[in-house]
């Protein structure tokens, strides 16, 4: 069935570095992308999202590029802050089925 | 746009006990309803969606149960709960425009 990878975590960064959280995908047809973030005690927010191939979504500094040949929506953000300390989830939506989860990446970023 | 009220926020139970989670949505009308539980360590689970009232399609067998009395009331129970129910509950729903929108979570202990 279809699935998500998600880097396993947790990922500690001081302020400023450079974010990258892999993922990857398995699907039999032509899933939509999300990224999901969850602040500490809080439910999940959606972060951005890509429907096709070749989108990029972004969102508050962060990106990802939906890659088909590599089956991939890898989530970059160029400097990150310390309030991007979060879990983040990466997604797949297939038509008349539920979102499917990773299992979900830790960030912790120290000033 | 839709809003998800879900509670309580936090819940400690003892092994054995019954169990009454609750979830309702604002702002749409006929969404797809799910539980998704968030297990230490294991990422985010789909237990439960329904797409009307009194359909409800079950994704892990387990003690649990789901009920959807009315078109935007989402009940997430148990007749008795496991040292293994602990975890973090999400209700979500998902109707068009609006795509996914959570709860903020409940944080079930059992002890």
């Amino acid at each position: 069935g279809d699935s998500v990878t998600q880097m396993e975590g947790p990922v500690t960064l001081s302020e400023e570095a450079f974010l990258t959280i892999n993922c990857t995908y398995t699907a039999t047809g032509y899933p939509s992308l999300f990224w999901y973030v969850q602040y500490p005690g809080e439910g999940l927010q959606l972060l951005l999202k890509a429907t096709k191939a070749d989108d990029k979504g972004s969102n508050k500094g962060f990106e990802a590029t939906y890659r088909k040949e590599t089956t991939s929506f890898h989530l970059e953000k160029g400097s990150v802050q310390v309030s991007d300390s979060a879990v983040y989830f990466c997604a797949l939506d297939q038509a008349g089925t539920a979102l499917i989860f990773g299992k979900g990446t830790t960030l912790s970023v120290s000033s | 746009s839709q809003t998800i009220h879900q509670w309580p926020a936090t819940l400690v139970q003892p092994v054995g006990s019954p169990l009454s989670l609750e979830c309702t949505v604002e702002g749409t009308s006929n969404p797809n309803l799910y539980w998704y539980r968030q297990a230490a360590g294991r990422g985010l689970q789909l237990l439960f969606y329904s797409v009307g009232i009194g359909q409800i399609s079950s994704e892990v067998p387990q003690n649990l149960s789901a009920s959807r009395p009315q078109d935007r009331q989402f009940i997430l129970s148990s007749k008795k709960l496991l040292l293994s129910d602990s975890g973090f509950y999400l209700c979500a729903c998902d109707r068009a425009p609006y795509g996914y929108t959570f709860g903020s979570g409940t944080r079930l202990t059992v002890v």
